[in-house]
């Protein structure tokens, strides 16, 4: 079974602070997908990563792979209350493969 | 360029009932994936489908639920003679052909009720 982790489930934040979520996995992906999800909406993907040890940055959002492409860390850099929402990764092993998604983390940022 | 497309957004049914969710994957995508999310849950994967194939459908439910993607129109996932437990929003994804960093597309997903 391809399971994903992530943790924290469920973090409540200050406006203004950083954070870091993490998503944990025994299997190792070719790709990993990163989405925010609001309530009522459907997963809007922030960001796919492909290769171990890439870092790549989306304006206050910095997503990194593991260097055995089976982890992965998105941090945020003072957050805003425009952040919350349910933050989704998303893995998949290689061309044809469903992908498997984590549970997810609950981000409030209160004002 | 239009995204995934689902309808309908809202979809009312009493036990016993056929539901229909349709999906409009984004223009140049063959592949269809169909995901169900309970409320405060993750999305749980159902069946992945390429133009008239089904490539995997180990998350689907062996009785009442199918799905479909055939070569003309949208694909098709079908709950026959729904039961409260259905009640769900499920979503779709498409993603296009080819090349190993495959991104997946939501769509805004179909909320189903059953009363």
């Amino acid at each position: 079974t391809q399971l994903l982790e992530q943790s924290p489930q469920f973090l409540s934040i200050q406006e203004g602070e950083n954070l870091t979520v993490y998503c944990n996995s025994s299997s190792v992906f070719s790709s990993l997908q990163w989405y925010r999800q609001e309530p009522g909406e459907g997963p809007v993907l922030l960001v796919t990563v492909v290769t171990g040890g890439e870092v790549k940055k989306l304006k206050r959002l910095t997503f990194q792979f593991g260097d055995a492409r089976k982890d992965s860390s998105l941090h945020i850099t003072a957050a805003q209350p425009g952040d919350t929402g349910l933050y989704l990764c998303a893995g998949a092993h290689n061309y044809g493969q469903n992908f498997v998604f984590g549970p997810g983390t609950r981000l409030s940022v209160l004002p | 360029n239009a995204g995934v497309m689902q309808n309908p957004r809202h979809l009312v049914r009493r036990r016993g009932q056929e539901a229909r969710l349709r999906c409009s994957p984004m223009k140049g995508h063959s592949h269809v994936y169909w995901y169900r999310q309970l409320p405060e849950e993750g999305l749980k994967f159902m069946v992945y489908l390429q133009k008239e194939n089904i490539i995997d459908e180990s998350g689907m439910p062996k009785e009442r639920f199918s799905a479909e993607f055939p070569k003309e129109g949208p694909s098709i996932l079908r709950i026959q003679q729904v039961v409260r437990g259905d009640s769900a929003a499920y979503f779709c994804a498409s993603s296009p052909l080819g090349g190993e960093n495959t991104e997946a597309f939501f769509g805004q997903g179909t909320r189903l009720t059953v009363v």
